[in-house]
């Protein structure tokens, strides 16, 4: 099945950093989502976007669905310890306006070194 | 407020035997998917159902998965016969209608 390409595929950080990653496809989506997962735990939600071009902030993340709706980005701003993880993007098409399946991400392992 | 629950958290197998694993969508939520996730890759599609009915299986291997969301209780992925090959983390969502998926803790299979 299609998935996502996401870069970079590592990131080693220091402590207050801002952080950049991107999403790609080959097909383009009406829903882009950013998830980050933990070691043993599920995706949690970090952001959904809905429109292209559409730029949307949680905090110190901001992710924006791009203009040709094949890509995503994610950036974090002053990162700390806690962002280390895998971020993963998820892209969803329905032309229905009715719920489907998401298409995952490779991921991005983010650490983050003091 | 409850999230998506899980059931049970490791489940391990002997080749040939069955594996079932249970999810309990979080309350309102009507729509359950089913991904499974191998080491160090993303997480794959397998099934999407509403109560009592399966509205998406483009993922589910032919053979020996099946999944069902009854109108009372979990929703169940079963895996018969199992192989070395089924080993793997299944995670469960689930959404209301048109609303972004919410992901439980998963279940980590291994098979003997």
């Amino acid at each position: 099945g299609q998935q996502l390409n996401q870069s970079p595929q590592s990131m080693f950080i220091q402590e207050g950093e801002d952080v950049s990653m991107n999403c790609t496809s080959s097909s383009i989506f009406n829903t882009w989502l950013w998830y980050k997962q933990d070691p043993g735990e599920g995706p949690v939600l970090l952001i959904a976007l809905y429109k292209a071009g559409e730029l949307t902030s949680n905090g110190r993340l901001t992710a924006q669905f791009g203009i040709t709706r094949k890509d995503s980005f994610l950036n974090i701003s002053a990162s700390i310890p806690s962002d280390v993880g895998i971020y993963f993007c998820a892209g969803h098409y329905s032309d229905t306006g009715t719920a489907s399946k998401l298409t995952f991400g490779t991921g991005t392992r983010l650490q983050v070194t003091l | 407020n409850a999230g998506v629950m899980q059931n049970p958290r490791h489940l391990v197998r002997r080749r040939g035997q069955e594996a079932r694993l249970r999810c309990s969508p979080m309350k309102g939520h009507s729509h359950v998917y089913w991904y499974r996730q191998l080491p160090e890759e993303g997480l794959k599609f397998m099934v999407y159902l509403q109560k009592e009915n399966i509205i998406d299986e483009s993922g589910m291997p032919k053979e020996r998965f099946s999944a069902e969301f009854p109108k009372e209780g979990p929703s169940i992925l079963r895996i018969q016969q199992v192989v070395r090959g089924d080993s793997a983390a299944y995670f469960c969502a689930s959404s209301p209608r048109g609303q972004p998926q919410h992901f439980g803790d998963g279940t980590r299979l291994s098979i003997l």
